[in-house]
């Protein structure tokens, strides 16, 4: 099993729609989540940090967090065009040499006109 | 933006050749790693720096050594390129490693031919 899992997608919404990205993970005791954006060719950049069970809302996206369930996911409201690629969902998993930060490798969404 | 500059942006070298990549920071974080990122695999950790002259092993470290002689600045050296290790690499920052986000630079694109 892997530690972070995403569905590669692509996942399509249409503009004005809802786009929902999930993710899970093997540890129970992880402690934070991430989710970047990174378009293609590009490096990821932070969109949303969360730490504790429940919604966690900035603007169009929200992060839920269910660490019971050990899954955490990404709302995006309103979905733009310029929302288009590639969302990594990145959690902090207990290692023997401590806590280290694993990337999913991606889902990559697609806004459509 | 986070002050993040890595160099050089872009780079292709011959199998057998040192490579070294370098990772400037003007934020003043104690924290600064290297990844790479592989179609189907993600980000991989290949080493992190706690400190100047603290550094340590990550997922995917066998290949690569790292030197931190300054807080601002981190080399990744490839003391003999294979071809396996053509990739793009990204240098992150964070000021605590477990609980704080990480800022990723614009990364180095790497062949070797």
């Amino acid at each position: 099993q892997k530690e972070v899992e995403q569905n590669s997608g692509p996942l399509s919404v249409p503009e004005g729609a809802i786009a929902s990205l999930n993710c899970t993970y093997s540890d129970r005791g992880s402690q934070s989540f991430f989710w970047y954006r990174q378009y293609s060719g590009k490096s990821p950049e932070l969109i949303m940090f969360i730490y504790s069970n429940g919604d966690k809302e900035d603007g169009r996206f929200t992060a839920q967090l269910n660490k019971a369930s050990q899954y955490v996911s990404l709302l995006i409201r309103d979905s733009q065009p310029s929302d288009s690629a590639t969302y990594l969902c990145a959690v902090n998993i207990r290692t023997g040499g401590g806590n280290k930060l694993t990337f999913g490798t991606g889902t990559q969404l697609k806004v459509e006109l | 933006d986070a002050g993040i500059t890595q160099s050089p942006r872009h780079k292709v070298t011959e199998t057998g050749t040192p490579v070294t990549l370098r990772c400037h920071q003007t934020e003043n974080h104690r924290y600064m790693y290297w990844y790479r990122q592989d179609p189907g695999h993600g980000l991989r950790l290949i080493h992190y720096s706690y400190g100047v002259k603290d550094t340590d092993k990550g997922e995917v470290s066998d290949g690569y050594s790292v030197s931190r002689s300054k807080t601002e600045d981190f080399l990744l050296t490839l003391e003999s390129a294979t071809s396996s290790q053509t990739s793009v690499y990204f240098c992150a920052i964070s000021e605590i490693r477990e609980q704080q986000p990480q800022h990723f630079g614009d990364g180095t694109r790497l062949s070797i031919l």
